[in-house]
């Protein structure tokens, strides 16, 4: 079946400091990917995807690319804030027939501290 | 803002109450979505609806019972549930079924004594 692994948190990272957060995946097909991000009280917003191998999804500053060969989805940025402390999810889509649906890691707590 | 809202936000139940939770996607969405999300687990799928016919049920307890009157509204029916069934459960919606962005809303905190 599909399935998505995150590393495990909590992670705590400076102000300023770099962060990737791995994410890999199991799938049958060629699916696409996603990260979620999870603020305090929030419901899941949309981070960024992609879409195919190679494909390099980017917002706020976050970046992550598609890599088919080691089936892999690392979200990174360069720099982090105080203010991206929140909960983070990698997650797949795969068409299945029209019976699509997104299948989930774990999710990784990220607190950043000044 | 993301144009889901979810009633209520937090609720308290003995296990022999019957309560409802409400969902309402303010985006002209076609499908949606109950997800559970309990601590240290993976968010977990429950009941899909597309244009208001239910596509998937992942082996939820009959204790859930879900409802779509219509694609805005979506209801999760809750009766004689378990402390184990205490989590936050969150509705979302997409334009289509698939690859297309979920949309969540805040989710409500549901403990069952």
């Amino acid at each position: 079946g599909n399935s998505v692994t995150q590393m495990e948190g909590p992670v705590t990272l400076s102000e300023e400091a770099f962060l990737t957060i791995n994410c890999t995946y199991t799938a049958t097909g060629y699916p696409s990917l996603f990260w979620y991000v999870q603020y305090p009280g929030e419901g899941l917003q949309l981070l960024l995807k992609a879409t195919k191998a190679d494909d390099k999804g980017s917002n706020k500053g976050f970046e992550a690319t598609y890599r088919k060969e080691t089936t892999s989805f690392h979200l990174e940025k360069g720099s982090v804030q105080v203010s991206d402390s929140a909960v983070y999810f990698c997650a797949l889509s795969l068409s299945n027939f029209g019976n699509e649906k997104l299948t989930f890691g774990t999710g990784t707590r990220l607190t950043i501290i000044p | 803002e993301t144009g889901v809202t979810q009633t209520p936000r937090h609720l308290v139940m003995g296990m022999t109450n019957k309560k409802s939770l409400k969902c309402e996607q303010h985006l002209g969405h076609n499908a949606m979505y109950w997800y559970k999300q309990s601590a240290k687990k993976p968010l977990e799928l429950m009941f899909v609806y597309n244009f208001k016919e239910q596509t998937e049920n992942n082996s939820v307890p009959s204790r859930f019972s879900p409802e779509c009157p219509n694609s805005s509204h979506l209801f999760l029916h809750l009766h004689t549930l378990q402390p184990e069934d205490s989590a936050l459960y969150l509705c979302a919606s997409s334009q289509r079924l698939g690859t297309d962005t979920q949309y969540f809303g805040p989710g409500t905190r549901l403990t069952v004594l």
